[in-house]
């Protein structure tokens, strides 16, 4: 079976940094992505980690660790347009993604 | 990247009624799949369309409710049959160009009354 986690909902000050946690249980492993997803429209690709280990790309970061099934997203500088819904999905053995509940961002002032 | 498009990009539907969304990519991609966003949840995956054979579903999605076309590696169709107000969703087409990208389309809207 496939049990995806991520907090529901997190807040955060405009220019501060926030890190969403995902932790997984799957029968299978061969993908963590990370999708934006802003209110009435689809989502949007962030990132994607196979290999264990800290992708960078620009003020957004993914993080994994295999071993202990958890993977972060790291959004820096943050702005008030970065206020959306980020999905983390696994990639298990086939090639289709199994999506978490998403975390709802909102980006204060 | 790839650039998708859907048709329509949003409907309402009586019940009992049947709906075909179309998905077209700009290039050819092996990797097709169709997913549901039911309101104010994540998305669920109906299932993978393979071109030249038979869509592979998921558990709890059947043939008869949500056939699926893919006549080739740009385009697929999936229908959402004897529509009900539970069917009422946002559907989307997604496809996979390469191992570590995986692009979604703009979504259908379908409101059933």
């Amino acid at each position: 079976g496939q049990n995806i986690d991520q907090p529901t909902e997190m807040t955060a000050t405009e220019g501060a940094i926030v890190q969403i946690n995902c932790t997984y249980q799957t029968s299978g492993f061969n993908g963590l992505f990370w999708y934006q997803q802003h209110a009435g429209e689809a989502p949007t690709f962030l990132s994607y980690n196979v290999l264990d280990g800290l992708e960078e790309k620009g003020r957004f970061s993914s993080f994994l660790s295999r071993s202990k099934g958890y993977s972060y997203l790291l959004l820096k500088e943050l702005q008030m347009k970065d206020s959306a819904s980020y999905l983390c999905a696994v990639r298990d053995r086939g090639y289709a993604l199994n999506f978490g509940k998403g975390t709802s961002l909102l980006v204060t002032p | 990247s790839a650039v998708i498009s859907q048709k329509p990009s949003r409907d309402i539907c009586q019940r009992g009624t049947s709906l075909t969304i179309q998905c077209q990519v700009d290039s050819q991609v092996t990797m097709m799949f169709w997913y549901r966003q039911q309101p104010g949840q994540s998305l669920t995956l109906i299932a993978t369309a393979n071109q030249g054979s038979e869509a592979t579903y998921e558990s709890g999605f059947v043939i008869d409710k949500f056939p699926i076309s893919r006549p080739n590696l740009t385009f697929s169709t999936l229908t959402v049959s004897n529509m009900s107000p539970e069917d009422s969703s946002i559907y989307l087409c997604s496809v996979q160009p390469g191992e570590e990208t995986q692009y979604f389309g703009p979504g259908t809207r379908l409101l059933v009354l």
